[in-house]
């Protein structure tokens, strides 16, 4: 199957810090990728559709000015937490589908956030 | 979005067939059903989709009612490394594409 790979697995950042996670799509272009966030114990929380050359959209509740997403090519999504708080931390997905109706989306490995 | 419904926890011996049920009760006409597995710690995986009657694939079948309000994933004989979260989807077309939006998920627990 088609591979969406992010980066970096896991980070620790200082409270105050911004954090970038970068989720490319290896061999397929994905004009599509969603970002979640999933706390310990809970289902995958939809954060925003990242579509390529224009704006992100954002799911109702989460600050687009604290979770900045940039998708600036077909193979690469990349999503911001700015000014990080112990709050934050969390494991991100984000994942890509090829193709548009109804077909399978293509998850990424996750990358764990822990903010100190 | 249709709202799934899963059963929180499941526990099987090794060996056993396996069988976790979906209700989605407003499903809409286009609308698939897309059942994902989620290992600690990593993204999930695509298992199966199917639209109606029966899907097959080399680790999982999907049956889907006629009335298409629920369905029933199906794991054949299932071992250890099956244990997991099971994500049962139902998803819409918005704009030339689906977003995938997950429930709460079926915690799979095979025993030894």
């Amino acid at each position: 199957g088609a591979v969406v790979s992010q980066h970096p697995s896991w980070v620790i950042c200082k409270s105050g810090t911004s954090v970038k996670i970068e989720c490319r799509s290896l061999d397929f272009q994905a004009t599509t990728m969603f970002w979640y966030r999933q706390f310990p114990k809970q289902s995958l929380m939809l954060m925003a559709t990242s579509n390529e050359g224009s704006k992100a959209t954002y799911e109702q509740g989460v600050e687009k000015d604290k979770f900045l997403i940039n998708h600036a090519s077909l193979t690469l999504s990349t999503l911001t937490v700015t000014s990080a708080h112990p709050e934050d931390s969390s494991f991100y997905i984000c994942s890509a589908r090829v193709g548009q109706l109804n077909t399978e989306a293509f998850f990424g490995q996750g990358t764990r956030l822990t903010v100190v | 979005l249709a709202k799934t419904t899963q059963p929180i926890s499941m526990d099987s011996y090794e060996g056993q067939e396996v069988n976790i049920t979906c209700s989605h009760n407003n499903i809409a006409t286009n609308d698939y059903i897309t059942w994902y597995q989620q290992f600690p710690s990593q993204g999930p995986r695509f298992i199966i989709q199917g639209y109606k009657t029966k899907v097959t694939n080399e680790v999982a079948s999907l049956f889907i009612p006629a009335d298409r309000k629920s369905s029933t994933l199906s794991l054949p004989r299932v071992s250890l490394s099956d244990t997991a979260v099971y994500y049962c989807l139902v998803g819409r077309d918005s704009g030339g594409y689906q977003k995938v939006t997950f429930g709460t998920g079926t915690k799979l627990q095979v025993i030894p």
